[in-house]
């Protein structure tokens, strides 16, 4: 079955550390999320990357978080210097351009930054 | 700009029974409205979506959602729960054919034995 990876699984670091998640669409699906998941807040969408070009991070701190996709098969999520309300897990999806179509989710990366 | 309420943070049935999960949306055009469920440490999965076809939507693992218009509701039910079904599931709403996605809060399934 085709699944999105997500790497690494668990991060656990130190404030300011620079974290890098990882994420390896679905070969063919052209659009990209990012997610973040907290008890408080949800899911809430970071970035949103269609033929690997940024069209949305509205929802992303900019001062400490980039995200970027190098290439088709490798999206990535950074965040300098890492802060402990950052703990969190941290979700890739991919799909098509029909978004009446399902997106298909990561196992997630779950941060926790002390 | 839409939305999503989902009425029950937490709904507890015996394995064999009905389960019912009530979601309640805001949009301002035609939504489409998706039911995803999350088990432990996984990512999200999706049951069924309604995309402004058949009303009565029907998914994987026998779960079945109604859109109802009138009502402004997409509620999701099972005949009969299985141990398999406790899981966190999530009622989303977009704009038809949009990327964004408007998550409700959840609500956690528990199946009794």
């Amino acid at each position: 079955d085709a699944r999105v990876t997500q790497t690494p699984r668990h991060k656990v670091t130190e404030m300011g550390q620079e974290v890098t998640m990882r994420c390896q669409p679905i070969l063919g699906h052209n659009t990209v999320f990012w997610y973040r998941q907290t008890m408080m807040q949800g899911l809430e969408l970071l970035a949103y990357f269609r033929n690997r070009a940024p069209l949305d991070d509205s929802g992303m701190p900019k001062d400490r978080f980039s995200a970027e996709m190098p290439d088709a098969t490798l999206a990535t999520l950074k965040i300098q210097p890492s802060e402990p309300r950052d703990s969190a897990v941290y979700f890739c999806a991919s799909g098509s351009t029909d978004f009446n179509e399902k997106l298909f989710f990561g196992s997630g990366t779950q941060l926790s930054v002390l | 700009a839409q939305s999503v309420t989902q009425l029950d943070s937490h709904v507890s049935v015996s394995e064999g029974t009905p389960v019912l999960l009530r979601c309640n949306y805001s949009s301002s055009y035609s939504p489409s409205l998706f039911w995803y469920v999350q088990h432990p440490n996984k990512g999200l999965q999706l049951l069924l979506k309604y995309t402004s076809a058949a009303t009565l939507v029907k998914g994987i693992n026998g779960f079945e959602a109604e859109f109802k218009k009138s009502e402004t509701s997409f509620h999701l039910t099972k005949p009969s729960a299985h141990m398999s079904d406790a899981a966190e599931y999530f009622c989303v709403v977009s704009e038809a054919n949009d990327y964004k996605l408007s998550f409700g809060a959840g609500t956690t399934v528990t199946v009794r034995a």
